[in-house]
C-alpha cells in the first residue's frame, strides 16, 4: 500500500538546526519531494531527491535519504522565523503521476 | 512567467448550490492536479489529467463533484450540489507531464459552504 508519515509538530529555536521526518512504504518511490506550506498560501517545492541518491544538499537544506529504512528526513540549518510553516513529505512512482502526501510537520520557530 | 493561476481565491456559498472552481495551469505543463485539503484529512489527490485527458478519478468523492479540461489551458472542478462537508481548500497544480516530474501548485481556493 501507500502510506506517507510524518510527526505533526516541532518546535525549534530561531538558529538552531530543524530536523524533520518521514517515513514511506512504498519501495517502488522513485521521487520524494519536501513542499512547504505557509499560512494561507500554495505549496511550494523545496527540494526533492531521486531514490537512488543518499544526500542532496540546496544552500541550507540538507535532504538525507536511506531506502532500506524507507526513511527520508529535510534539515534546516540556520532555522529563521520565516521557516515557520507546515513542511510536506511526497513520494511518487514512474507510472502515474499520483503523488502521495504526508500529513505535514508543522515547524515551529521561536525567537 | 506566471505560476498557476486559480479562481475564485475564496467562495462562500449555500448547501445545495453549485459551484465551479477555475484552474490555467504553466503555459506548456501537460499534466494537471486537483487536491482537497481538509484539516481531517490532510491533502488529497481528486483526480489528474495528463495532455487534457482524465487519467485517475479514484479520488474523486462522489458524483456530485466532476472535473473537465476542455483544451491545455484551462480545468474546472465542479460540484453540485454542494454540502457543507465539501468546504475545504482545492488546489490546483501542474507539472510538465504525468510522472516524475515536479508538481507547481496553484495558491488555492477556499471553499466554505454554509
Amino acid at each position: 500500500g501507500e502510506d506517507v508519515e510524518q510527526s505533526l509538530f516541532l518546535s525549534v529555536r530561531e538558529g538552531d538546526s530543524s530536523v524533520i521526518n518521514c517515513t514511506y512504504t512504498d519501495s517502488s518511490s522513485t521521487y520524494l519531494y519536501w513542499y512547504k506550506q505557509e499560512p494561507g498560501a500554495g505549496l511550494q517545492l523545496l527540494t526533492y531527491i531521486f531514490s537512488n541518491m543518499d544526500m542532496k544538499q540546496d544552500q541550507r537544506l540538507t535532504v538525507l535519504l536511506n531506502k532500506k529504512d524507507k526513511h527520508l528526513s529535510l534539515r534546516i540549518a540556520d532555522t529563521q522565523t520565516g521557516d515557520s510553516a507546515i513542511y510536506f513529505c511526497a513520494e511518487t512512482r514512474n507510472q502515474g503521476g499520483k503523488l502521495i502526501f504526508g500529513q505535514g510537520t508543522e515547524l515551529s520557530v521561536k525567537p | 512567467d506566471a505560476g498557476v493561476i486559480q479562481s475564485p481565491r475564496h467562495e462562500v456559498t449555500e448547501m445545495g448550490q453549485e459551484v465551479t472552481l477555475r484552474c490555467k495551469p504553466i503555459s506548456g505543463h501537460n499534466s494537471l492536479f486537483w487536491y482537497r485539503q481538509t484539516m481531517m484529512r490532510g491533502l488529497e489527490l481528486l483526480i489528474y489529467f495528463n495532455n487534457n485527458v482524465p487519467i485517475d478519478d479514484s479520488g474523486m468523492p462522489e458524483d456530485r463533484f466532476s472535473a473537465k479540461m476542455p483544451n491545455a489551458s484551462f480545468s474546472t472542478l465542479k460540484i453540485q450540489p454542494s454540502e457543507p462537508r465539501d468546504s475545504a481548500v482545492y488546489f490546483c497544480a501542474s507539472s510538465l507531464q504525468a510522472g516524475s516530474e515536479t508538481q507547481y501548485f496553484g495558491p488555492g481556493t477556499r471553499l466554505l459552504v454554509l
